[in-house]
């Protein structure tokens, strides 16, 4: 089982809807990464954080240490925000090694 | 523009055929990480290194080798390449342990 667990694993919206991601992770982390990848593309960071919620754009990331679960919500989604989603999280006591889930495929349509 | 550079972006090799994988940062990033991904699979950490002269095995390390002589530099080896080795390859780094990282564009490789 991995240890970093992400939901849905494939998502399809029409264009203005409001997209949530779920990642939810097993044991303590010191800091989980939300990244994008586009089809064919590289990957992107999108968000870092450690506790509590970060914003960017139509981009928010929440987490909640407690509950080891974390969420990226995309308000007012486009066809261009059609990618996949990755998080990543420096699990327990690693201070190098990320463990990344297998990502959501989001799929928006115009 | 900064960043992380991969060279080459596409290669075809044949079974048992070498090859190396440039990775170059010019943000002057102590850690550098080779990551693999595979179809329906999390990127996996082949080898990193945590500053210049330095390399350390990742989780899935066997069939590759690594070098760190410069800062800015990353390579990735293959000795002898092998069908199950067909991957796409990520460089990435990171200023320290627990900031933002930053991706290569990826390698596309296929061993035949």
């Amino acid at each position: 089982k991995n240890e970093v667990e992400q939901s849905p694993q494939n998502l399809t919206a029409q264009e203005g809807e409001f997209i949530t991601i779920n990642c939810s992770y097993s044991v303590g982390i010191s800091a989980l990464h939300w990244l994008q990848q586009h089809p064919g593309g590289g990957i992107v960071s999108l968000f870092m954080l450690s506790s509590g919620k970060k914003k960017h754009g139509r981009l928010i990331a929440t987490i909640n240490i407690q509950e080891k679960h974390s969420s990226l919500h995309i308000t007012a989604s486009h066809p261009r925000d059609s990618a996949v989603y990755i998080c990543a999280a420096l699990l327990g006591g690693s201070n190098y090694k990320l463990t990344f889930g297998k990502g959501t495929l989001l799929t928006v349509n115009p | 523009n900064a960043g992380v550079t991969q060279t080459p972006k596409f290669r075809v090799l044949k079974t048992g055929q070498s090859m190396t994988l440039l990775c170059a940062q010019d943000m002057n990033h102590e850690y550098m990480y080779w990551y693999r991904q595979d179809p329906g699979m999390g990127l996996r950490l082949i080898h990193y290194s945590v500053g210049e002269g330095t390399t350390a095995k990742g989780e899935v390390p066997d069939g590759y080798n690594v070098s760190r002589l410069k800062k800015q530099n990353f390579l990735l080896g293959l000795e002898s390449a092998a069908p199950s080795q067909t991957s796409v390859y990520f460089c990435a780094s990171s200023y320290m342990i627990g900031t933002g990282a930053f991706f290569g564009q990826g390698t596309r490789l296929t061993v035949v």
